[in-house]
């Protein structure tokens, strides 16, 4: 089954305006970590922002935040103030306890910044 | 400070060749995985590691294995290359429970 879900297979949006990407989650673990990874044209995969499920708060790294709804299984991801180089595609992804580190990623988003 | 690094960046087999896909990492964590990315697609496990001379089978491992010697070191072997292995193959690696650094994938076509 799968245990991450990413509904939007693309979005616009225009420079400096915000964008939420859409991750919804399905595990029975109570301690579990959900990631975002941001993929360029070029490839590689890179790491934005962490949250643990024990996380009180909204994890946030620059101008990424995530918004994290436990109770509907949900982690969106909020990039503020878009920027062309935002453009790329976005994997949501989750590490379940006793996974030895292991990550499911989702189908992905592909964002694309109009200037 | 390299993190991971994979070679080749590109390769072309044959169907029935062999090959091996390198991956170091110089950031000495101790758990590392091999994904590959079909086009359009998410990342799929194919074999991970924990640690020195010990490995597990992923999602996705038929047609492939892999050893792991070292820390740093995680090579992955296909043997009789198909057509359906062609994809992006990605390696990566982190401490326990710390996010995974990704190497810049090698882009393996099977014809």
């Amino acid at each position: 089954a799968q245990k991450i879900t990413q509904t939007q297979p693309g979005m616009f949006v225009q420079e400096k305006e915000a964008v939420t990407l859409d991750c919804t989650y399905d595990t029975s673990d109570q301690s579990y970590g959900l990631f975002w990874y941001k993929q360029p044209s070029s490839g590689e995969m890179i790491f934005l922002i962490y949250q643990g499920s024990y996380d009180e708060q909204n994890a946030t790294e620059g101008r990424y935040s995530l918004n994290f709804q436990k109770a509907r299984k949900s982690a969106n991801l909020v990039i503020s103030a878009s920027q062309l180089g935002d453009s790329a595609m976005y994997f949501c992804a989750m590490r379940e306890v006793d996974s030895w580190g292991k990550l499911q990623f989702g189908a992905g988003t592909q964002v694309v910044v109009t200037p | 400070n390299a993190g991971v690094t994979q070679t080749p960046k590109f390769r072309i087999l044959k169907i029935g060749q062999s090959m091996t896909l390198q991956c170091t990492q110089d950031m000495n964590h101790n758990y590392m995985y091999w994904y590959r990315q079909d086009p359009g697609m998410g990342l799929k496990l194919i074999y991970y590691s924990v640690g020195a001379g010990i490995t597990d089978k992923g999602e996705v491992p038929n047609g492939y294995n892999v050893s792991r010697s070292t820390t740093e070191d995680f090579p992955l072997r296909l043997e009789l290359a198909a057509p359906s292995q062609t994809s992006v193959y990605f390696c990566a690696s982190s401490y326990q429970n710390g996010a995974q650094y990704f190497g810049p994938g090698t882009r393996l076509t099977v014809l």
